[in-house]
């Protein structure tokens, strides 16, 4: 069995400042991990992604993620906070086992304050 | 490259009406998604295919959604008869193989009545 726990539903930073989104995992398999992204009223787009190479992995517009299998987590951050990175971030796992199962996290909503 | 498409982009319909979603994923993609997003929460997985085959279902409502996938392309999500609790937006997405980027189509917003 899989899933995913994202431990914020809602961070609030100020412009300029560094961004922690934090993301728990329980996986079966060894998993591929995702981050995505979504503007209001706009489709969901992909940050990053990790599938067993580096653990660090950079994404889009700055961001990266780090997977930690000791504690199970994979958390986005970023050094500096824009306005433009308003938005809902979701933390996805998918197993490599036999079903290749999809489960998304339920979501942080990110506020950067001017 | 084209992406994912959908339609319609909404729906308005009275409870216990039934209603249909459209998917066309991107040209070569094996694996497609149906996901259903109710305001203020993530996408929850309804089904996903691997080709015209169900390789996940466990979270369909099966007494009244139902899904295919003819020929390994496109795909058609029902409803019927439809509830309030149905007011949603139903993702598509499409991926190449496990570890690869899911693609989402735009969406359907349905408004049950």
């Amino acid at each position: 069995a899989q899933s995913v726990t994202q431990l914020d539903s809602h961070v609030s930073v100020s412009e300029g400042t560094p961004v922690l989104l934090r993301c728990n995992y329980s996986s079966s398999y060894s998993p591929s991990l995702f981050w995505y992204v979504q503007h209001p009223n706009k489709g969901l787009q992909l940050l990053l992604k990790y599938t067993s190479a580096a653990t660090l992995v950079k994404g889009i517009n700055g961001f990266e993620a780090e997977f930690k299998k000791s504690e199970t987590s994979f958390h986005l951050t970023k050094p500096s906070a824009h306005m433009s990175d308003a938005a809902e971030y979701f933390c996805v796992v998918s197993d490599s086992g036999g079903y290749q199962k999809v489960t998304f996290g339920t979501g942080t909503k990110l506020q950067v304050i001017p | 490259e084209a992406g994912v498409a959908q339609s319609p982009r909404y729906k308005i319909i009275e409870k216990r009406q039934s209603v249909a979603f459209w998917c066309n994923p991107i040209s070569g993609h094996a694996t497609l998604y149906w996901y259903q997003q109710i305001l203020g929460q993530g996408p929850k997985l309804l089904i996903q295919f691997q080709n015209n085959g169900v390789v996940d279902d466990s979270q369909l409502p099966k007494d009244r959604f139902s899904a295919e996938r003819l020929k390994g392309v496109d795909s058609t999500l029902k409803i019927q008869p439809a509830k309030l609790e149905d007011s949603a937006v139903y993702l598509c997405a499409s991926s190449s193989g496990w570890g690869t980027e899911q693609f989402f189509g735009p969406g359907t917003r349905l408004t049950v009545l």
